[in-house]
């Protein structure tokens, strides 16, 4: 049971390079997402998904495309990266959509635009 | 706009002695508090969730309180070892989906 898989674990872009962020878990869990976590500031939402077909904006979207074609699998792309999407980027899973469980995170991607 | 506040200093105690932890938040009806625990370059594991309606919710060495009066969440880890250095989180949710995280305390426990 690996949980949630996230790749890569660092990653170096230029301005204006797109690149996925691949994450996967296999819990069957419905609900997914992605946080992103700065210094100074605590995670915050990205785009979450309660469901394979069904995706949602959270805090802090602009910049960022989200698909979730399967349970399993929830990539977040970069359309063109910025200087300021330097960050630490979380995927994270629930059992349902609710808030009465805990999420279960990945290990985190380390992201550098130069 | 809500917001929630922690610890920004980090918290250095005694091993054997409790570490207590705080929690507070404005403009905000939390349905339920969770707290998570961080290590250095991993992702948050989650430890406890405590419900508007508890009181107070106990896990092994952990013990958490919830006043939605005082708009505070206090969390206790009891005989403190060296190996519960890490940074803790707390994170509010309130309706669908909303949930939202502090910035975290560091915990330094120290033999």
């Amino acid at each position: 049971n690996a949980g949630v898989t996230q790749t890569p674990k660092f990653q170096v872009l230029k301005t204006g390079q797109s690149m996925t962020l691949q994450c996967a878990q296999d819990m069957n869990h419905e609900y997914m997402s992605w946080y992103r976590q700065d210094p100074g500031m605590g995670l915050r939402l990205i785009h979450y998904s309660v469901g394979a077909g069904i995706t949602d904006q959270g805090e802090v979207p602009n910049g960022y495309n989200v698909s979730r074609s399967t349970t399993e699998d929830f990539p977040l792309r970069l359309l063109s990266a910025a200087p300021s999407q330097t960050s630490v980027y979380f995927c994270a899973s629930s059992y349902n959509t609710g808030p009465s469980y805990g999420y279960t995170f990945g290990s985190g991607t380390r992201l550098t635009v130069v | 706009s809500q917001k929630i506040e922690q610890n920004s200093e980090a918290l250095n105690i005694q091993e054997g002695k409790t570490a207590t932890l705080t929690c507070n938040y404005t403009n905000y009806s939390p349905a339920y508090l969770q707290w998570y625990r961080q290590d250095p370059g991993r992702g948050p594991v989650f430890l406890l969730l405590i419900r508007e309606n508890e009181k107070e919710k106990r896990k092994e060495r952990l013990k958490v309180t919830f006043d939605t009066t005082l708009k505070q969440s206090l969390f206790h880890i009891t005989a403190s070892q060296p190996a519960d250095s890490a940074t803790y989180l707390c994170a509010l949710a309130g309706g669908y989906q909303k949930v939202t995280f502090g910035i975290g305390t560091k915990l330094q426990v120290i033999p």
